[in-house]
């Protein structure tokens, strides 16, 4: 079971869109829709972002959406803004009653 | 309000025991999956495993299996996760996370985590 793959970092100017991709397997990213995102700033705890590929938890700007074709999944963050500056995770359900996470892509807002 | 709410933060020796707990509130504790989730220094996420508190069900990841055992005292509402000799390479953050639609669901919930520190 291996970590899903993610950019190291991505980065992108206030107001633009950024998309972080997150490739698996047919085991994992491509064999389920469960798929979700999570934010994470310095110190604090992650914080759910997309759920179940492209849901949007109550609470998380519309700016965020996600989606997925085959193995690979993908988040966009569109009107870039600087509290959007943190780490994402992805993380995808791997079957056996397991889960597994993406390496984790550093957000740097110019 | 929903929450979670870790254990302090543990210094603790090479071959030392240790059982750090996660209380919920604020919901049926007994009806959602309850997660634990390592992250070591500087480091990514990991799942670690997972236990259903209304009947103790419990999975875990491969990589955990053998290393870790997970419990949960549903008359307290409390989950936890123990090691029987830790490790300098245990030492990280531990967090605890609600899973909200089953073993497979998105974690909606997270405790602020329970830092670990194994140093002789």
């Amino acid at each position: 079971q291996s970590a899903l793959t993610q950019p190291a970092s991505v980065s992108g100017s206030p107001g633009q869109s950024i998309t972080i991709s997150c490739t698996g397997t047919s085991s994992d990213v491509g064999g389920y829709n469960y798929v979700s995102w999570y934010q994470q700033h310095p110190g604090k705890a992650p914080k759910l972002m997309i759920y179940d590929v492209s849901k949007r938890p109550s609470g998380v700007s519309n700016r965020f959406s996600g989606s997925k074709s085959g193995n690979t999944a993908s988040l966009t963050i569109s009107g870039l803004q600087a509290e959007d500056e943190a780490d994402y995770y992805c993380c995808s359900y791997a079957g056996s009653s397991t889960l597994v996470f993406g390496g984790g892509t550093k957000l740097t807002v110019l | 309000e929903v929450q979670l709410v870790q254990s302090g933060a543990e210094v603790k020796k090479p071959g030392e025991s240790l059982k750090i707990s996660c209380k919920g509130s604020g919901y049926s504790f007994t009806s959602y999956w309850i997660g634990w989730v390592r992250q070591m220094p500087g480091k990514g996420l990991e799942w670690m495993g997972i236990i259903y508190p209304g009947d103790s069900d419990t999975r875990y990841s491969p990589s955990f299996q053998g290393q870790v055992t997970i419990s949960a005292d549903k008359s307290i509402s409390t989950a936890y996760l123990q090691w029987s000799s830790l490790k300098a390479s245990d030492t990280a953050m531990y967090y605890c996370a609600r899973h909200e639609s089953g073993i497979a669901g998105d974690m909606d919930v997270w405790g602020k985590g329970t830092t670990v520190t194994v140093s002789s």
